[in-house]
């Protein structure tokens, strides 16, 4: 199974800064099969990104998606009060379909 | 818009079974291609993929689960299930049903959730 590992756990930051989240993968995630998502506590997982760069429906363009093979990457441009919460990636490249660990966003 | 919504016990004992029943509404669960997924997530703690099943029936499992689960789909109910055999007090989770879509460049993914149930296993 290809294990995803999120990078930093925490990140603290204050409204208005940018926010770099890595997604290393054990093995090459081939076709772009990766996607981030969002919780906030008491709520689902919500999509942000697809096919690694793609936006899911509604999601604001300070949320972008990069990366190729086993490295990628979630950019806030610009944080805001509500992007507070845990942060996935999920792999659907090969079954079985893996998320990463999470990586916490706090706002400062 | 498509919902959906989980249900099933709150309180499993040990060694028993965990059923649930993710509700489609506003949508055909067998209608258009999508895949139906169940994820799991233990308090505090990351999202665990437990399977999924297409329209047509079709199932792949989590091999750390395979032996244990099953995944259905009742179309007369619109109804996605889950059986989970043999549970232990690690079964205890947030069970969250939801829907993969298949992009229009060939990768699937999980654009609908549901808002989950939490399932505790004890005696």
């Amino acid at each position: 199974e290809v294990v995803l590992t999120q990078s930093p756990g925490t990140l603290s930051l204050s409204p208005g800064e940018r926010a770099t989240l890595s997604c290393r993968a054990s093995q090459s995630v081939t076709g772009n099969f990766l996607g981030w998502y969002h919780q906030k506590p008491g709520q689902p997982p919500r999509l942000l990104i697809f096919g690694v760069f793609r936006r899911a429906t509604g999601v604001p363009d300070r949320f972008g998606g990069s990366g190729s093979g086993t490295d990628f990457t979630l950019t806030l441009s610009r944080v805001e009060p509500e992007d507070f919460g845990v942060y996935y990636c999920q792999q659907y490249d090969s079954s079985p379909w893996t998320f990463g660990q999470g990586t916490k966003v706090e706002i400062k | 818009q498509v919902q959906l919504q989980e249900s099933g016990p709150g309180l499993v004992k040990p060694s028993q079974t965990l059923s649930l029943t993710c509700s489609v509404s506003g949508g055909s669960i067998s209608g258009g291609y999508s895949y139906w997924s169940w994820i799991r997530q233990p308090a505090g703690r990351g999202l665990e993929w437990i399977g999924r099943i297409f329209s047509t029936g079709s199932t792949t499992y989590n091999p750390s689960l395979e032996s244990r689960v099953t995944i259905s789909i009742d179309p007369s109910k619109n109804q996605l299930s889950l059986a989970l055999n043999s549970v232990t007090a690690a079964d205890t989770a947030v069970y969250y049903c939801a829907r993969a879509t298949e992009s229009n460049w060939g990768d699937w993914y999980l654009d609908l959730w549901g808002r989950g149930s939490l399932v505790t296993v004890s005696s």
